[in-house]
């Protein structure tokens, strides 16, 4: 069926660094532009990235610009972000959504990101 | 960057009910507006985009509308599983979220 599975969240010290992956599946990943969305703790929601269906075009929140990395291998239908510096603020469960014009209409289920010492 | 605020940010209504949350910009988002609904645990979902219009599969009793900068979701008949947070998200610039409404059971 048409769903996003994250992974690679877990515990990690602050200015250590983290790779988060999304599996794509039931549709055609390569079509799509992709996003990572973030929600800290008992909070709302926070856009962080987004990649153009052929990774040429690359758009980052100002809180995480120089930190994270976004990419894609459309060949294994696979979102990355690449999380370094990390910070106790970056705390967050993310997800990876379909963007479909401005807006989100697939979501995974998120993974936990926790930066703690 | 363009603000959210929604209201309330507790709703309380019975079953059967109906609910208004409300949304507004900080400036206009012309009608680039979508509504998604988070329950405990769980990813949030896309009810309505283009300010009111329901995504696939959303129930009529979901309605969302307004322009500009202020917008109103509308549940007409509140059933059990509806009883959520819900966040609204302008993608007239770079996409920004409300910080969301609770709607519990009154």
């Amino acid at each position: 069926q048409v769903q996003l599975v994250e992974s690679g969240g877990g515990l990690v010290k602050p200015g250590g660094s983290l790779r988060l992956s999304c599996a794509a599946s039931g549709f055609t990943f390569s079509d799509y532009y992709m996003s990572w969305i973030r929600q800290a703790p008992g909070k709302g929601l926070e856009w962080v990235s987004y990649i153009s269906s052929s990774g040429s075009t690359i758009y980052y929140a100002d809180s995480v610009k120089g930190r994270f990395t976004i990419s894609r291998d459309n060949a294994k239908n696979s979102l990355y972000l690449q999380m370094n510096s990390l910070r106790a603020e970056d705390t967050a469960v993310y997800y990876c959504a379909r963007w479909e014009g401005g807006y989100f209409d697939l979501w995974g289920r998120g993974t936990l990101v926790t930066v703690s010492s | 960057e363009i603000v959210m605020t929604q209201s309330p940010a507790t709703l309380s209504v019975s079953p059967g009910e109906r609910a208004t949350l409300s949304c507004r910009a900080s400036q206009s988002v012309n009608s680039n507006l979508a509504w998604y609904q988070q329950k405990p645990g769980q990813a949030p979902r896309l009810l309505i985009y283009g300010a009111s219009t329901r995504a696939t599969g959303i129930p009529a009793r979901f309605s969302g509308s307004g322009s500009g900068t202020e917008f109103t979701l509308t549940i007409s008949s509140l059933q059990s599983e509806d009883f959520a947070f819900y966040y609204c998200q302008q993608y007239n610039n770079w996409p920004s979220f409300g910080q969301g409404t609770k709607l519990e059971i009154k």
